[in-house]
Parts: C-alpha cells; sequence; structure tokens
C-alpha cells in the first residue's frame, strides 16, 4: 500500500491563526481524504480533495475554514483557518487507489489550540 | 441515532483469549465494510476488508458481515498484548476507495499479558 507522510506531525497554535497541513504519497493515486477525529470520538470526513478542481465538502464544512488544495495525484494540503480550541482534534489523510481497495491512511496532526 | 454503532469498552481480555468485536448500522446501502486497528498516536491500519454478507479470514483475524441484521463482527483470535489498541469499524456504500467512510466510534481493547 501506498506510504503517506503527514506534516506536521503536531501542532499548539493561538487561537486566531491559521495552520496548513500537508499530505505527501509516495506513488500516485486517485482519491485523497481529509478527516477529522476530535477527542474520543471516530472519524468525520471533511473533504474529499479533488485533483485540478475544487474540494468537495460533507455538510457541516466549508472551504473558508478548511481550504483545500490538490495540485497533483501525490500531494494535498488542507488549512484551518481562525482557529479556536473546538478546532483542536487529529487531522488525518487517508488515499484511495483503485475502486474497490480500501482507504489507507496517514498517522495524522495532532492539532491544539491554545 | 449513529449511523454506525460500536460499544467504546473498554474491553478488557487475558492473553490467548478470543476477542470478539461488533457494529451494527442502520444504513443498507452500505456495501463495503472495513475495520481498522489505531494505536495510541497514529493512524488507522486497515485489518481487514469484505464486501457483502459472508466471512473472511486472515491469519488469526475473522471479519462476519450479516447484512441482513445490519450487523459486522471481528474476531482476533489468540490475542496478544500487541493487539491492545482501537478498532474502528467502517462502511461504504459504494467503492471504499472512491468515497466517504462512514466510521463506528471504535471499541478499546485490552489484552493482559
Amino acid at each position: 500500500s501506498a506510504v503517506i507522510s503527514q506534516k506536521p506531525s503536531r501542532d499548539i497554535c493561538q487561537r486566531g491563526t491559521s495552520l496548513t497541513i500537508q499530505c505527501q504519497v509516495d506513488s500516485q493515486v486517485t482519491m485523497m481524504f481529509w478527516y477529522r477525529q476530535q477527542p474520543g470520538q471516530s472519524l468525520t470526513l471533511i473533504a474529499t480533495a479533488n485533483q485540478g478542481s475544487e474540494a468537495t465538502y460533507e455538510s457541516g464544512f466549508v472551504i473558508d475554514k478548511f481550504p483545500i488544495s490538490r495540485p497533483n495525484l501525490t500531494f494535498s494540503t488542507l488549512t484551518v483557518s481562525n482557529m479556536s480550541p473546538e478546532d483542536s482534534s487529529i487531522y488525518l489523510c487517508s488515499v484511495g487507489s483503485s475502486g474497490d481497495q480500501p482507504q489507507h491512511f496517514g498517522d495524522g496532526t495532532r492539532l491544539s489550540i491554545l | 441515532q449513529k449511523e454506525v454503532e460500536q460499544d467504546p469498552g473498554p474491553l478488557s481480555v487475558p492473553e490467548g483469549a478470543i476477542v470478539s468485536l461488533n457494529c451494527t448500522y442502520s444504513n443498507s446501502a452500505f456495501q463495503y465494510f472495513m475495520w481498522y486497528r489505531q494505536y495510541s498516536r497514529k493512524g488507522p491500519e486497515l485489518l481487514m476488508y469484505t464486501y457483502s454478507s459472508g466471512n473472511k479470514e486472515d491469519g488469526r483475524f475473522t471479519a462476519q458481515v450479516d447484512k441482513s441484521s445490519k450487523y459486522i463482527s471481528l474476531f482476533i483470535r489468540d490475542s496478544q498484548p500487541s493487539d491492545s489498541a482501537t478498532y474502528l469499524c467502517a462502511m461504504s456504500p459504494v467503492t471504499a476507495a472512491g468515497n466517504k467512510l462512514t466510521f463506528g466510534g471504535g471499541t478499546r481493547v485490552l489484552v493482559k499479558p
């Protein structure tokens, strides 16, 4: 399976600031996704990162808050904008390479907002 | 009500015992079913992946899907302390690679030596 690297692995940020998280894959993949895992909770899909076009956001998530880029088939970024303590979560990138194969995840970015 | 329900545990078993995990779901459109293992401070790691109903075995792991009951299970035989982790079930209505996965809340498992 693809090797997925996320940067940074963790960060502590001040409220009102923004942080960009990077997801790099060692091979070309068709699909890339961004999930959020809030403390003690399971994973929730934020958006699908589409190569060459705007990301597709799930209900409850908006582009102004979570802008996403996907310039090519191996890289994507998620920005968490104007952060508040409620944004303290683990943000995970996942990739899907072909139709019937399941998604694989990176190790996530642990974000704390003070 | 959540779309996918999973007992949060913790589930504590002695080493060598069988670990039994399960999830129930409400969306009959789910066709692809996955089990992920997540260690502390790590991302989810895929364990098992099944399509539609039936059983699948891989080493010490067996996954079962009963679509008529909207119920999936994961069994871990001869459990080891290294199996101590949180186990997440996940589901998708169409191809798992290209679609939103809906996760259960995860069950924390502790295997005691």
